[in-house]
């Protein structure tokens, strides 16, 4: 069975503390991996698309990275306002369908 | 920029009425999609649909039934609403294969 699982649930940093959240996946025929960053009460809004082990995408103090078997995502510095639910997706298969992860709830503390 | 929208932002209905969420986007975008989402168990998906007309069932489509009548616009219905359907909803397009947008959600409680 296809599975996305993300680590840790939660994460809690001081502002300028960097840090990586894991998202690791067991699919047959990845075809992309997807994130998303979601703010409470909100729908998630799109970040990066991943298809190939090795490739990197960064966007401000973001960075992703994608292996064989998971990916990060790198906040370098992060601010109070990086506060949210980062999501992870894959799409697998022959299908449109994607496969979530429950996220990572981080919090920075001023 | 991808618009999404969905109808509603927030909803309260009582069990046993019949519940129609609807989503528009404006990007000329094939699929569409359904989800749910509740704490602890992710997005999980109810309906999609990769042209007018056209529907397949997700993960969890029981107690769902949907409608895409024009390319830009899929409705979600709730026959009869139940307690266990109280959720946020969310409604995602894309374009062939490729990114999924989602727009705001929509919070729906049954009493």
């Amino acid at each position: 069975e296809d599975q996305v699982t993300q680590s840790p649930e939660a994460l809690r940093l001081q502002e300028g503390e960097s840090s990586s959240l894991n998202c690791s996946y067991t699919v047959s025929g990845l075809r992309g991996l997807f994130w998303y960053r979601q703010d409470p009460g909100k729908g998630p809004e799109f970040l990066f698309t991943l298809y190939s082990a090795g490739e990197e995408k960064e966007k401000e103090r973001l960075k992703a990275t994608l292996t064989k078997k998971e990916s990060f995502l790198h906040i370098t510095a992060p601010k109070p306002e990086d506060s949210a639910t980062y999501l992870c997706a894959v799409q697998a298969g022959g299908g449109n369908q994607f496969y979530f992860g429950t996220g990572t709830s981080l919090t920075v503390i001023p | 920029d991808v618009k999404v929208t969905q109808s509603s932002r927030y909803l309260v209905k009582r069990t046993g009425e019949k519940v129609f969420l609807e989503c528009v986007q404006d990007m000329d975008h094939e699929n569409m999609f359904w989800y749910r989402q509740d704490p602890g168990l992710g997005l999980r998906l109810i309906y999609f649909s990769y042209d007018v007309k056209m529907k397949e069932k997700g993960d969890i489509p029981e107690g769902y039934s949907v409608s895409r009548e024009k390319k830009e616009r899929f409705s979600l219905i709730l026959e009869s609403a139940s307690t266990n359907q109280t959720s946020m909803y969310l409604c995602a397009s894309s374009l062939g294969t490729f990114t999924q947008y989602f727009g705001p959600g929509t919070r729906l409680t049954v009493l």
